[in-house]
C-alpha cells in the first residue's frame, strides 16, 4: 500500500527550529517529486515546498530562506527543515507525492499523509 | 499568484441530491486542475486530476469538467460518506494554489 506518515511536529518557540519527517512506504521517494503543504483555519491549504525527482527545489515566498526540503533515499523519507519559525508558521503540515503526465498534460498530489501539527508560540 | 475562487463556500444538501461546485481561476491554467476531498482530522484525498480524469477507485458519481479558467466538480447522487470539504488546486504556475474550500453538509 502506498502510504505517507509525517512526524516531528510540536510546540516550538518563535525563532526556533524544527525538522519534520515524512516516511514513505509502497514506493521510493527517490523516484518521484515530493511536496509539503500546510493548512490553517484562517488561510486554508498553502503549498510550501517541492523537491523534483532531479533534486531541484522550489519554495513559497513565505518560507523561502527559512525552510529546506530534502530527502534521504536510504531511509525512504522526506524532510522539511524549518528555521526562524514564526507564529504564522503554525499549521498542520502534510507531505504528498507529486504525480505528473505530459500527454494531457497534468500534475496532482497523491497520496497525502495524515499531517503533523506545528505550533509556534511563546 | 493565481487565485482560485470556489462557489459556494458552503452547501447543505440531502442524500441523493445532485451537487455542483465551481472553481474559477484568476488566469488560465489549461487542464492543470485537481479536486480533493477532506474529512475531519485527515489529509486530503485526490478525486479528480487533469480537470476531468477520475482517480482509480473513486466512485463514478464524481465527475469534473472545464478548462482554462472555469471548472466544476459534480456529485451526481450525494451519499452519506460524501459529506466533507472539497478543494480545487491549480498546478499550472508556481506557487501552486488551492481554492478556499466548499463544505458540504447534511440538510
Amino acid at each position: 500500500e502506498v502510504q505517507l506518515v509525517e512526524s516531528g511536529g510540536g510546540l516550538i518557540l518563535p525563532g526556533g527550529s524544527l525538522r519534520l519527517s515524512c516516511a514513505a512506504s509502497g514506493f521510493s521517494v527517490s523516484a518521484y517529486s515530493m511536496t509539503w503543504v500546510r493548512q490553517t483555519p484562517g488561510k486554508g491549504l498553502e503549498w510550501v515546498s517541492l523537491i523534483y525527482s532531479a533534486d531541484n527545489t522550489f519554495y513559497a515566498d513565505s518560507v523561502k530562506g527559512r525552510f529546506t526540503i530534502s530527502r534521504d533515499n536510504s531511509k525512504n523519507t522526506l524532510y522539511l527543515q524549518m528555521n526562524s519559525l514564526r507564529a504564522e508558521d503554525t499549521a498542520v503540515y502534510y507531505c504528498a507525492r507529486v504525480l505528473e503526465v505530459f500527454v494531457v498534460p497534468a500534475r496532482w498530489f497523491d497520496p497525502w499523509g495524515q499531517g503533523t501539527l506545528v505550533t509556534v508560540s511563546s | 499568484d493565481i487565485q482560485l475562487t470556489q462557489s459556494p463556500s458552503f452547501l447543505s444538501a440531502s442524500v441523493g441530491d445532485r451537487v455542483t461546485i465551481t472553481c474559477r481561476a484568476s488566469q488560465g491554467i489549461t487542464s492543470y486542475l485537481a479536486w480533493y476531498q477532506q474529512k475531519p482530522g485527515k489529509g486530503p484525498k485526490l478525486l479528480i486530476y487533469a480537470a476531468s480524469t477520475l482517480r482509480s477507485g473513486v466512485p463514478s458519481r464524481f465527475s469534473g469538467s472545464g478548462s482554462g479558467t472555469e471548472f466544476t466538480l459534480t456529485i451526481s447522487s450525494l451519499q452519506p460518506e460524501d459529506f466533507a470539504i472539497y478543494y480545487c488546486q491549480q498546478l499550472n504556475t508556481y506557487p501552486w494554489t488551492f481554492g478556499q474550500g466548499t463544505r458540504v453538509e447534511i440538510k
